[in-house]
Order: structure tokens, then sequence, then C-alpha cells
């Protein structure tokens, strides 16, 4: 019952931007969108999140629509080492949190 | 800190067999979080743990118990071992609802 719908995979040129778009339409107005990374079999690590406003930290950018029911993750400028799993989760109205599948991005030299 | 840390990194088990994966966490987090994943898949929840003393069932609790230790520690217990339960089990642990998760590096299990 994942509340996020993800591509499976997408590829990226190096230098250029990756723009990984989420779809999760049933959020609830106290959740938060949280977009974590997966590298080769380690623990996901964290990236970014946001409630409503975009937002922006050292590894990327969150854009998230007005209506909330939409966001994409980006990578300003795309390195071989970002090739992993991203994983788009929506929570905080509980405990429970589902990942999905994420989407496996490819960055290409 | 250490984070979040489990053991053992590596088993394996035949059919049948029982063991307790181990959480600990140092972090002076609430929640804790088992989770599963299989090769080339995504992570299923497990189960979770929201405060000290609670625990509750998450996507695939089938054939698994837990227990919530004390704050620090979250176990995991396989009481008989199945083929489909090989898989990487990952630990996570979060402050408060809504905030950043943290994970552990993994156990990895085959069961024969």
């Amino acid at each position: 019952d994942a509340k996020t719908t993800q591509p499976t995979s997408m590829d990226c040129a190096e230098g250029r931007a990756a723009n990984l778009p989420c779809n999760h339409s049933t959020i609830s107005g106290n959740e938060y969108v949280y977009w974590y990374r997966q590298i080769h079999s380690q623990g996901p690590q964290y990236i970014i999140h946001g409630l409503k406003n975009n937002e922006t930290n050292e590894m990327a950018s969150l854009i998230i629509t007005e209506d909330r029911k939409s966001s994409t993750l980006i990578l300003p400028h795309a390195t071989l080492r970002d090739t992993a799993v991203y994983y788009c989760i929506v929570y905080g109205g509980g405990f429970k949190t589902i990942f999905g599948a994420g989407t496996r991005l490819f960055v290409k030299a | 800190n250490a984070g979040v840390t489990q053991t053992p990194k590596f088993q394996v088990l035949k059919t049948g067999q029982s063991m307790t994966l181990q959480c600990a966490q140092d972090m002076n987090h609430n929640s804790m979080y088992w989770y599963r994943q299989d090769p080339g898949m995504g992570l299923r929840l497990i189960y979770y743990s929201a405060s000290e003393g609670t625990t509750d069932k998450g996507e695939v609790p089938n054939g698994y118990n837990v227990s919530r230790l004390n704050k620090r520690e979250f176990s995991l217990r396989l009481e008989s071992a199945a083929p489909s339960q090989t898989s990487v089990y990952f630990c996570a642990s979060i402050r408060d609802m809504a905030e950043t998760q943290y994970f552990g590096p993994g156990t990895r299990l085959l069961v024969l």
C-alpha cells in the first residue's frame, strides 16, 4: 500500500541535472515528503524533506507542487556516485512508513 | 555516536532454525523499525515500535516476532526460518513522528 508512485528507472548524463518525479496524490495535510537514497546494498540515507515549501540543501533541491500531490527531487549536477535507488516516501501522520520500490537512477559518463 | 548498529552482519541458517537479529541505537530515539529487502526490490516494513513498550505490524509481519527490550534496543526473531526469509534486514530509528529515519548497515540472512 505504497502511498507514492515513482518511475522504475531513469538515466542521467554526468554533469547534468537529474530530476526524479514522485506522485503522492493521497498525501495528508500533516504528512511530509521525504527522499532517501540507497547506494549498492547499504542502508538508505536521508537526502531532503519538505512539507509544502520548496527546499534546498547541499545535496539536492525538492520542489513540491502547490496541491502537494507530487514532487520532484533535483540533483543539480549528477555524478557517477549518485547512481543509486531513490525513495520518495510520505509520513508524519503516524509512525508506519512505507517505502515502495523507488527509482533506480543510472548516471552515465 | 555509533548511530544504529546491527548484529550479526551475516548469517546462514538451515530451514527450521531460529535466530534473533539485534538492533541498537544510541541517539535516544523513540521509535524503531525493522525492514526487509529482497534482491532487486525495495524496502518492506516488517514491524515497528512507536515507543518503548509498544510494537505494531507493518506490511509483512508473518513469520517474525519483535521485542522492544528498552528504548535503545529492538530485536527481530525468526522462530522457524524458511528460505523465503532470505533477505537483507535493516533496522532504523527515528526521534519522533515526521522526522528523519537513520538506518543501520543491515544483516544479510541466507536460509538454506
